[in-house]
């Protein structure tokens, strides 16, 4: 079964400095991958996919993430931490099976940003 | 643009109660996703409906149905409310598949609280 792994529930990084929120996937077929950020109180915003194509994607607010095959990652990263960036980030997986399809998410990783 | 409408945003119920949630999905999508996200938990998948026909059940719970209006909207009636019930409910659209487009487009969001 299809499914992603976000390693650390909690990461903290100071304002400026380099955010690396890692997810790791497992999938027989290639997969379809998802970041979404969740604001508190808030829906879930996507910031980037990866569907086909280019490995590096580009997302909203300066992030991106590297879709690995070989190290079945899918990594987001962003160089500079802003403290408008703390919020809760999901990782996803896109699972099709029977004709149907939905998006399965990692526990969610949250981020804090301290001045 | 206009975006998935969920309605109500805050619901208070008591136990053993019964709740009914609504989304309207974006304009021409034709998917529908409802998802439970628990207290520090990540979104649960409980169903999906594709052309007004459920598409794919989840860990949705017997005492929970949903269905799609021929408008597309769809409505999540939940009865013999539970504490355990208190949680974020999220609706989703898609036009078609997310793998053809590569994604949901998510609500803010129902708050459910059962006291």
């Amino acid at each position: 079964a299809q499914s992603v792994t976000q390693l650390g529930s909690h990461v903290s990084v100071s304002e400026g400095a380099l955010v690396l929120l890692r997810c790791n996937y497992s999938s027989s077929v290639p997969p379809y991958l998802f970041w979404y950020v969740q604001y508190p109180n808030q829906g879930l915003q996507l910031l980037l996919k990866y569907t086909t194509g280019a490995t590096l994607v580009k997302g909203i607010n300066g992030f991106e993430a590297e879709f690995k095959k070989s190290e079945t990652s899918f990594h987001l990263t962003k160089p500079s931490a802003h403290m408008s960036d703390a919020a809760e980030y999901f990782c996803a997986v896109s699972v099709q099976q029977g004709g149907s399809e939905k998006l399965v998410f990692g526990k969610g990783t949250k981020l804090t940003v301290n001045p | 643009a206009a975006g998935v409408i969920q309605s109500p945003r805050h619901l208070i119920k008591e136990k053993r109660e019964t709740a009914t949630l609504k989304c309207y999905p974006i304009p021409r999508h034709d998917t529908v996703y409802w998802y439970q996200q628990g207290p520090g938990q990540d979104p649960q998948f409980l169903i999906s409906f594709y052309e007004k026909m459920q598409s794919d059940k989840g860990s949705i719970p017997d005492r929970f149905s949903a269905q799609q209006f021929s408008d597309y909207h769809s409505e999540l009636n939940m009865s013999s409310l539970e504490l355990g019930d208190s949680a974020l409910y999220f609706c989703a659209s898609s036009l078609g598949w997310t793998g053809a487009t590569g994604e949901l487009f998510f609500g803010e969001g129902s708050r459910l609280t059962v006291l």
